[in-house]
């Protein structure tokens, strides 16, 4: 089956500085990526769709410019967030679609001291 | 917008007994339905989907029923053991073209916890 590896698993990093999420399909090429963020004990809040060779489409309230996504190829989005600050912890997922399901990655718990 | 709603949000059984978990949609448009099971710091699995053109579909204890009329549709898990419990989300979701992907709307999430 469809198989979405992310990396990295975990990260902590310092206030004010940038984290990049990788986000990658395994034996499928994904068009589309989705990035999704969770809080403990929530709902999976869509972030962005990302758009394999155009920009990405963030949902209402999402900073373009802080949550940073590049879809460069049909198997790679990543999600890089900048000038990281201590709200910005969280559990960050990622899916892609492929016939008509998707699959998610494992899924990075971000940080920010 | 699609708006998804799931309920209950927590939902306590005695092992063996049966649990359902109902959700709602808005859009009439939406066609394809899956539930997704995701315990503690992992990712969401898929358990079992339901398309628009289905009205039941069952693998093994796991049954999902879809009311397109009223828009809502369930999960129904059989016999529930221990290593049933953990969250789980239902979705709905319109296909964007033919061959296109979906654009998912989850809903908010039921824990569900199996005592023994």
């Amino acid at each position: 089956g469809a198989v979405v590896s992310q990396h990295p698993s975990w990260v902590i990093c310092k206030s004010g500085t940038s984290v990049k999420i990788e986000c990658r399909s395994l034996d499928f090429q994904a068009t589309t990526m989705f990035w999704y963020r969770q809080f403990p004990k929530q709902s999976l809040m869509l972030m962005a769709t990302s758009n394999e060779g155009s920009k990405a489409t963030y949902e209402q309230g999402v900073e373009k410019d802080k949550f940073l996504i590049n879809h460069a190829s049909l198997t790679l989005s990543t999600l890089t967030v900048t000038s990281a600050h201590p709200e910005d912890s969280s559990f960050y997922i990622c899916s892609a679609s492929q016939g008509g399901g998707y699959t998610f990655g494992s899924g990075t718990r971000l940080t920010v001291v | 917008g699609e708006n998804v709603e799931q309920h209950p949000s927590t939902l306590s059984v005695q092992e063996g007994d049966s649990a359902v978990i109902k959700c709602t949609y808005s859009d009439s448009a939406s066609n394809y339905f899956p539930w997704y099971k995701q315990e503690l710091g992992k990712r969401p699995q898929l358990i079992i989907d339901i398309r628009s053109n289905v009205g039941e579909k069952k693998d093994q204890r796991i049954a999902v029923t879809l009311n397109k009329t009223a828009k809502h549709f369930s999960l129904h898990i059989t016999e529930t053991q221990p290593e049933d419990s953990a969250v789980y989300f239902c979705a709905a979701s319109i296909r964007l073209a033919s061959g296109g992907s979906y654009i998912p709307t989850f809903g908010r999430g039921t824990s569900l916890i199996v005592h023994p």
